[in-house]
């Protein structure tokens, strides 16, 4: 899998959008970007996943730029329950089942009051 | 409803005893991981299984041992051998076809401690 560098920590006030960038210069062009996030002594959380386009749920907006090489995750109005640790992932498709998600160490994001 | 269940949520354990944690998924997955989390630390991969009676070591196995009887069931053991238990153990599941929805489901934790 293609290693991912995120920003250690990252501060945001409540009601604003949360930006939380991560880069993947080695991704291959069949790896995709899986986000996920784990609030404290709770395990992780999937939020989204994309190969290229920008994709859009319930819960974030992932922004992948043209040449792939980094992305975005948005919260689009975070609250004080989204302050988490989120961990960017970069996995081949057909890599499911086969080979288990490997986490780096993630961005702290802490939503201030 | 469907989901991955990890028992018990806090384990204490005296040294030189194996301990068995639990987890349970009904979400028809054939896959089952399990992961160890230190204190400020991303997780790291232990076991993980594709398919009942098969299962492969992670980077950090030694000192642990599982077993997948049941497609439902992925028990994972800490053994007298592993040398510093105490941490946070999180168990997860996934579909193996790439034609399934292909994210990771996880269970709560189990927080062993050893005393």
């Amino acid at each position: 899998d293609a290693k991912t560098t995120q920003p250690t920590s990252m501060d945001c006030a409540e009601g604003r959008a949360a930006n939380l960038p991560c880069n993947h210069s080695t991704i291959s062009g069949n790896e995709y970007v899986y986000w996920y996030r784990q609030i404290h002594s709770q395990g992780p959380q999937y939020i989204i996943h994309g190969l290229k386009n920008n994709e859009t749920n319930e819960m974030a907006s992932l922004i992948i730029t043209e040449d792939r090489k980094s992305s975005t995750l948005i919260l689009p109005h975070a609250t004080l329950r989204d302050t988490a640790v989120y961990y960017c992932i970069v996995r081949g498709y057909m890599d499911t089942g086969r080979r288990a998600l490997t986490f780096g160490s993630g961005t702290r994001l802490q939503v201030q009051p | 409803d469907g989901g991955i269940t990890q028992s018990p949520k806090y384990l204490f354990r005296k040294e030189g005893q194996n301990v068995t944690l639990s987890c349970e998924q009904n979400l028809n997955h054939d896959a089952m991981y399990w992961y160890r989390q230190d204190p400020g630390q991303g997780l790291r991969l232990i076991y993980y299984s594709q398919i009942v009676n098969d299962f492969q070591k992670g980077d950090i196995a030694e000192g642990y041992s599982v077993s997948r009887e049941k497609k439902e069931s992925f028990p994972l053991t800490v053994t007298s051998a592993q040398k510093n238990p105490t941490a946070f153990y999180l168990c997860a599941s996934s579909y193996v076809r790439p034609t399934m929805n292909t994210e990771a489901f996880f269970g709560q934790g189990t927080r062993l401690t050893v005393v």
